[in-house]
């Protein structure tokens, strides 16, 4: 079964600064790896994802991750942080089960701002 | 198009009482699926279903029930809550029937619960 692993619960970064948000993965088959974004009080809204084809993929609001499958891992940038982008991050991978694709997700990984 | 529509926000129960939560998309989606986030776990699936009158269990199905009478249409039904069941509930839907990529996700935003 596959599973998500997001190192460190909340991370905290000077505004201007590089966001690096770490997600690794557990697959037994060519995964599908995904990114969501949780503001306050809201449902959660897709960054970016990772099918197939170039490893580096880029999403909304100047994010991107970078598929590396020897390291298993699909961490999240941004080269310089925005108050905007204080919100909970969520990585997720597709798992086939019983013939649909669900999403199983990492912990969450809380992104503060300081000003 | 409204998207995913949850309803309601928030809600208190007392143990042992039951309800229903509310989950409508106007997209045409056929997959959907209930997922609860607890702090510190992510989200976790419920149920899920690929389409009006296709449901199956997810990872912590216990204490919850589901139907799909409609492709618009999928209530989560709590028989008898348990203080163990407050959290943020998030519906969700997508295309995609099994075994294609999966398209992407989108949320409801949420029902927050509580259980006295």
């Amino acid at each position: 079964a596959q599973s998500v692993t997001q190192l460190g619960s909340h991370v905290s970064v000077s505004e201007g600064a590089l966001v690096l948000l770490r997600c690794n993965y557990s697959s037994s088959v060519p995964p599908y790896l995904f990114w969501y974004v949780q503001y306050p009080n809201q449902g959660l809204q897709l960054l970016l994802k990772y099918t197939t084809g170039a490893t580096l993929v880029k999403g909304i609001n100047g994010f991107e991750a970078e598929f590396k499958k020897s390291e298993t891992s699909f961490h999240l940038t941004k080269p310089s942080a925005h108050m905007s982008d204080a919100a909970e991050y969520f990585c997720a991978v597709s798992q086939s089960f019983q013939g649909a694709q669900k999403l199983v997700f990492g912990q969450g990984t809380r992104l503060t701002i300081n000003p | 198009n409204a998207g995913v529509t949850q309803t309601p926000k928030f809600q208190v129960l007392k143990t042992g009482q039951s309800m229903t939560l509310q989950c409508a998309q106007d997209m045409n989606h056929e997959y959907m699926s209930w997922y609860r986030q607890d702090p510190g776990m992510g989200l976790r699936l419920i149920h899920y279903s690929v389409g009006a009158g296709i449901t199956d269990q997810g990872e912590v199905p216990n204490g919850y029930n589901v139907s799909r009478s409609t492709t618009e249409d999928f209530p989560l039904r709590l028989l008898s809550a348990a203080p163990s069941q407050t959290s943020v509930y998030f519906c969700a839907s997508s295309y995609g029937r099994p075994g294609r990529v999966p398209y992407e996700q989108y949320f409801g935003p949420g029902t927050r619960l509580t259980v006295t």
